[in-house]
């Protein structure tokens, strides 16, 4: 059984950093083929995928935002951490973590786990 | 990159077959198979319902069906019930090693 689930503040200043915590169970990042995504979703508005984290630790991030993006991950904790610098009130959404699915041996290019999601609030 | 292409709202009687689409490039869905489908009940995490086009998770209902032509996706969902209404986002694995996701599309169930 897999889950993950999404820790950090709810509200942050603008110009502040971002830090995000994913810790899941069920599966290891040290693991041939595994991966952990984060994706946001602004209050009634589209998903975003913002950042990708592989068991190799390849990482791949968002064109948009990946001057202000960091992913890391600590596989003896079993968590993965998304830093994301100068917050604006825009970057207001929850923030979810998500499984790259990998199952009998065959990885996919889909999320098949997700968190419940982190709110987090943008204001001063 | 831009996001995938969807239409705001789909709506069907119970019974009735809806179809949503999902409209890339060639960067991305058109260049690939790994298009996913997810359901997303309000104040809930996407669920999967479909991926790499056509292919249903464990679980999922076989109500749910994907195809896709060219660049543009589409998810049908057969035998609509209460429970399908909400909204489905498509998303694509692109050539820059990234995901991209729709929209976003609401479906209502009359």
């Amino acid at each position: 059984q897999i889950t993950l689930k999404e820790s950090g503040p709810t509200l942050v200043r603008p110009t502040q950093t971002l830090t995000l915590t994913c810790t899941f169970s069920g599966f290891s990042l040290s693991t041939s083929g595994e991966a952990v995504g984060w994706i946001r979703q602004p209050p009634g508005k589209a998903l975003q995928w913002l950042a990708l984290i592989y068991w190799r630790d390849d990482k791949r991030y968002s064109p948009s935002l990946k001057n202000r993006l960091t992913i890391t991950k600590d596989t003896s904790k079993n968590q993965v951490v998304l830093i994301m610098t100068n917050m604006d009130p825009i970057d207001t959404a929850t923030y979810f973590c998500a499984h790259k699915r990998c199952s009998g041996g065959s990885c996919y290019y889909t999320f098949d786990f997700w968190g419940q999601g982190t709110m987090v609030t943008v204001s001063s | 990159q831009s996001a995938l292409t969807q239409p705001a709202s789909v709506s069907g009687s119970p019974g009735q077959s809806i179809t949503i689409s999902c409209t890339g490039t060639n960067s991305d869905a058109g260049a690939y198979i790994y298009v996913s489908w997810y359901q997303q009940h309000p104040g809930k995490a996407p669920k999967l319902m479909i991926y790499d086009v056509d292919n249903r998770p464990s679980g999922v209902s076989n109500r749910f069906s994907g195809s896709k032509s060219g660049s543009t996706a589409s998810l049908t969902i057969s035998g609509l019930q209460a429970e399908d209404e909400g909204v489905y986002f498509c998303s694509s694995y692109t050539s820059s090693s990234t995901w991209v996701f729709g929209g976003g599309t609401k479906v209502t169930v009359l």
